[in-house]
């Protein structure tokens, strides 16, 4: 167990819909990214989080938003969801500036219909 | 931007044969990680290993960042390793490779 935890684990949505995804960081990590991970693939990076503010993106449209609230939990939407959409959302936490370890959370498998 | 490899993309063993993977990475890094993912979709890390070589257990890594490559080597696998082994460079934003997936058979 990671202390990272991430709801819901399952979802299905129609595409159109928008989706949020939640995530609890480990205890005293500042720091949260989002990944995204298609079926047989390696993991995406979407974006991360520092102090509430968003600190890097990787190459996703503007329909993937986030927050980071100040106990440093964090949020992942996405509007108009796509079919292309579907995979499994990873978060994981760490310590900046200085921390290299990171902690991922089981996931959130979204499948859009 | 900095690409990542890893071979072999799928990999089959006998429970207690020895393994290899490896990963390339096509510019120098200062960060590299290697990960299990487990059956349920969680990634556990197993080694920060930016240079040199580190172990635990059964599991033990070696990273060339000259050379821009690490290996991970499994001894005496058993059916728990199964799943997807990926390596990731980076700080902040991590590169993954595309894993290679591991099967151990009893």
């Amino acid at each position: 167990e990671t202390g990272v935890t991430q709801s819901p684990t399952h979802l299905i949505k129609t595409r159109g819909q928008q989706v949020t995804l939640r995530c609890s960081s480990q205890s005293g990590h500042n720091t949260v990214s989002w990944y995204q991970q298609a079926l047989g693939q390696g993991p995406q990076f979407i974006f991360q989080y520092y102090r509430e503010e968003e600190n890097g993106r990787g190459n996703f449209p503007p329909r993937f938003s986030g927050l980071q609230f100040p106990n440093y939990s964090s949020e992942l939407n996405v509007n108009a969801l796509e079919l292309d959409d579907s995979a499994l959302y990873l978060c994981a936490s760490s310590l900046l500036p200085a921390g290299n370890t990171i902690y991922f959370g089981e996931g959130s498998w979204l499948t859009v219909v | 931007g900095i690409q990542v490899e890893q071979s072999p993309p799928d990999l089959i063993l006998q429970e207690g044969a020895n393994s290899t993977l490896r990963c390339n990475f096509s510019d120098s890094v200062n960060n590299l990680q290697w990960f299990h993912q487990n059956p349920w979709g969680q990634l556990i890390n197993l080694f920060y290993i930016p240079s040199g070589t580190k172990q635990n257990g059964r599991l033990s890594a070696t990273t060339v960042a000259t050379e821009r490559y690490s290996l991970l080597y499994i001894s005496s696998s058993q059916t728990t390793d199964s799943g997807v082994y990926f390596c990731a460079v980076g700080t902040g934003k991590l590169i993954f490779g595309q894993g290679t997936e591991l099967s151990v058979k009893p």
